[in-house]
């Protein structure tokens, strides 16, 4: 079935620095995949989605690029701040309507 | 925005009864789902609901697990007799539209305690 994985956390980071977590799927056909993250207490929000190969998801700073060669989606962003401590889950959709989500990868960013 | 809704926060229950997880999705959404999260692991599907009855469902959804929207604005997931193992954390979901390339909206989810 399909399936999805994420680099294991925690992932840990000061301020500012350079961020990237690994995602790579396995599915049948042309999924759609997404980023969701899940700040302390709270539920699952959108992050960002590329629904066919070679788009690029992006918001608050964060991007990602569907890549079906190497069937990739990983989330990267440029300079992270304390707020963007977190949990983030990588997710495909694909036949079926349900999704399928990746373990999640917590990041702490220090001051 | 608005937003997907979820009651109780936290449910506490003893092993064997019975317990309802209340949600109430957008409110022109058509599409509704539950998944869980069992703590430290990752978020699993448990079923998906269109036009008053369940479109798919995992393995995890069993006998003892059901859904119903009893009036126009609440979807529910009853567990009939709860086990120590369904301690977890249930997301309920809603999109206006099916397939694959739509954005499920999540609540900030019940935590359910099996004791």
């Amino acid at each position: 079935g399909d399936s999805v994985t994420q680099m294991e956390g925690p992932v840990t980071l000061s301020e500012e620095a350079f961020l990237t977590i690994n995602c790579t799927y396995t599915a049948t056909g042309y999924p759609s995949l997404f980023w969701y993250v899940q700040y302390p207490g709270e539920g699952l929000q959108l992050l960002l989605k590329a629904t066919k190969a070679d788009d690029k998801g992006s918001n608050k700073g964060f991007e990602a690029t569907y890549r079906k060669e190497t069937t990739s989606f990983h989330l990267e962003k440029g300079s992270v701040q304390v707020s963007d401590s977190a949990v983030y889950f990588c997710a495909l959709s694909g036949y079926g309507q349900n999704f399928v989500f990746g373990p999640g990868t917590r990041l702490s960013v220090l001051p | 925005e608005p937003e997907v809704t979820q009651t109780p926060s936290h449910q506490v229950t003893q092993m064997g009864q019975e317990v309802i997880l209340r949600c109430v999705p957008i409110s022109n959404h058509l599409y509704f789902y539950w998944y869980r999260q069992i703590l430290g692991q990752k978020v699993e599907f448990l079923v998906s609901f269109y036009n008053n009855e369940i479109s798919e469902k995992s393995e995890i959804f069993d006998d003892q697990f059901s859904v119903e929207r009893p009036d126009g604005s609440n979807f529910t997931l009853k567990i009939r007799s709860t086990k120590l193992e369904d301690s977890a954390m249930y997301f309920c979901a809603s999109n206006a539209q099916g397939g694959s390339n739509q954005p499920q909206h999540f609540g900030d989810g019940t935590r359910l305690s099996i004791l």
